[in-house]
């Protein structure tokens, strides 16, 4: 079946534009999770989604970053005014319900700031 | 501060030996544990995982041992095949926690 899919693969953008990242979560799933990887660093937790409503945004690293999931389905993290140091690779996962339930992951955008 | 670490950047293993990659953690609240890997361009798959209230889970050719008092887990992988070779991620949360805090990956390479 279809996993988690992301678009675009790659982007690349100037210091100080505005991006918008999309997950495509799995079917039926209703927990949506977005993690930022940076180079030889494991994932870090940025925000979580159950159903519509952002459960959990605490991972986010300030004001400049927003996610939305308004129908309960896709999501798409957005960044404003981006920085180099926004430089890293953007993961989705999904999973059927939240606590321990398998999170299943894209394969991620890479956003290159320049 | 890293509360799950992985120290070995990477890790050689000869094709039919067993790998051994190794986890530390720090935060005692964790009681879920996972082993993701991830292929170069792809997104972490998941492996396997154990809970805190076992030491062990196997499936395949893949065990977790868990060492609660140590903070310490462990994966085998016996025996270790080519494709094999990617980058190895140990995760971990606690109680209802969904949030998986990871540690750096180990990078995995099966000589033939």
């Amino acid at each position: 079946g279809a996993g988690v899919s992301q678009t675009p693969s790659n982007k690349v953008t100037e210091k100080g534009k505005y991006v918008e990242l999309r997950c495509d979560p799995i079917s039926g799933h209703t927990a949506l999770y977005w993690y930022r990887q940076s180079l030889g660093q494991g994932p870090e937790f940025l925000i979580y989604f159950q159903g519509t409503g952002a459960a959990d945004d605490s991972g986010l690293p300030n004001d400049r970053f927003f996610a939305v999931r308004p129908e309960g389905s896709v999501s798409t993290l957005k960044i404003q005014r981006t920085e180099r140091g926004d430089s890293a690779v953007y993961l989705c996962a999904s999973s059927l319900a939240a606590n321990t339930d398998t999170q299943y992951f894209g394969p991620g955008t890479r956003l290159t700031v320049l | 501060d890293q509360q799950v670490k992985q120290n070995s950047p990477s890790l050689s293993v000869q094709e039919g030996r067993i790998s051994i990659l190794n986890c530390d953690y720090t935060n005692s609240m964790f009681d879920y544990f996972l082993w993701y890997k991830k292929y170069p361009a792809e997104g972490p798959t998941f492996l396997i995982s154990i809970s805190s209230i076992k030491d062990k889970n196997e499936d395949g050719r893949f065990t977790v041992f868990l060492n609660k008092s140590a903070k310490h887990l462990s994966l085998h992988i016996v025996p270790s095949q080519p494709g094999d070779s990617a980058v190895y991620f140990c995760a971990a949360s606690g109680g209802s926690n969904y949030q998986l805090i990871w540690g750096a990956g180990t990078k995995l390479i099966i000589k033939p």
